[in-house]
């Protein structure tokens, strides 16, 4: 059992905006950098986001994270068709003393 | 370019050892970074394992402490995971990454390696 909860699934249309949440607590995500990762179908997952809201060199300024107390939110805004995958927010848990992933979002677009 | 590859068995007995290899080109693992290992299970969301410094702190995901251990070769510039006792329940892909620190992201990624836990 993750102790990161996401959305099952989110979906719009091409060209609109959809945001992924990612709730934990004061162990994680409300004293720890969130990172945010893609993973297209059958491919390894790539980094998207680091330290909430920095984007790795070639990812677009389409996708955009943020951070406010224990939540975590990836948005991506002019969704395309190359942008249905599943997506996971992960950080550190100082409790656990570990990294913890998200339960995953799948984002398709109608 | 940072690249990380994954090797070992794809396919593994009930109550053996899981044994994988993870060999990184165009970065000395000696030189830092952490690196670690990340599975998923078929349909379901990755779960972290373990990660280490090359020089020895380690960390391990708690409920696969017990049957865990992850180490580096320096000189082959290899890391490797070692999973004793497996089930059917530790059938996935596995993932071999680098990770800026401890508390950081995982920023490099394996292209993955499917092992699965059958007679």
């Amino acid at each position: 059992q993750s102790v990161l909860t996401q959305p099952p699934s989110v979906s719009a249309a091409p060209g609109q905006k959809v945001t992924i949440s990612c709730s934990g607590s004061s162990s994680n995500i409300g004293n720890n950098y969130v990172s945010w990762y893609q993973q297209l179908p059958g491919i390894a997952p790539k980094l998207l986001i680091y330290e909430n809201a920095k984007r790795p060199s070639g990812i677009p300024d389409r996708f955009s994270g943020s951070k406010s107390g224990t939540s975590a939110t990836l948005g991506i805004t002019g969704l395309q068709t190359g942008d249905e995958a599943d997506y996971y927010c992960a950080t550190w848990d100082s409790s656990l003393s570990g990294s913890v992933f998200g339960t995953g979002t799948t984002v398709t677009v109608l | 370019q940072v690249q990380l590859q994954e090797s070992g068995p794809g396919l593994v007995k009930p109550s053996e050892t899981l044994s994988l290899t993870c060999t990184v080109s165009g970065y000395s693992i000696s030189s830092g970074y952490f690196w670690g290992w990340i599975r998923q299970p078929p349909g379901k969301g990755l779960e972290w394992i373990a990660s280490m410094y090359h020089s020895g702190s380690t960390y391990y995901d708690l409920s696969l402490k017990s049957r865990v251990t992850i180490s580096v070769d320096t000189s082959k510039n290899q890391f490797s995971l070692k999973l004793n006792s497996v089930t059917a329940a530790d059938t996935a892909v596995y993932y071999c990454a680098r990770k800026k620190s401890a508390y950081y992201h995982f920023d490099y990624w394996g292209q993955g390696t499917l092992v699965t836990v059958s007679s």
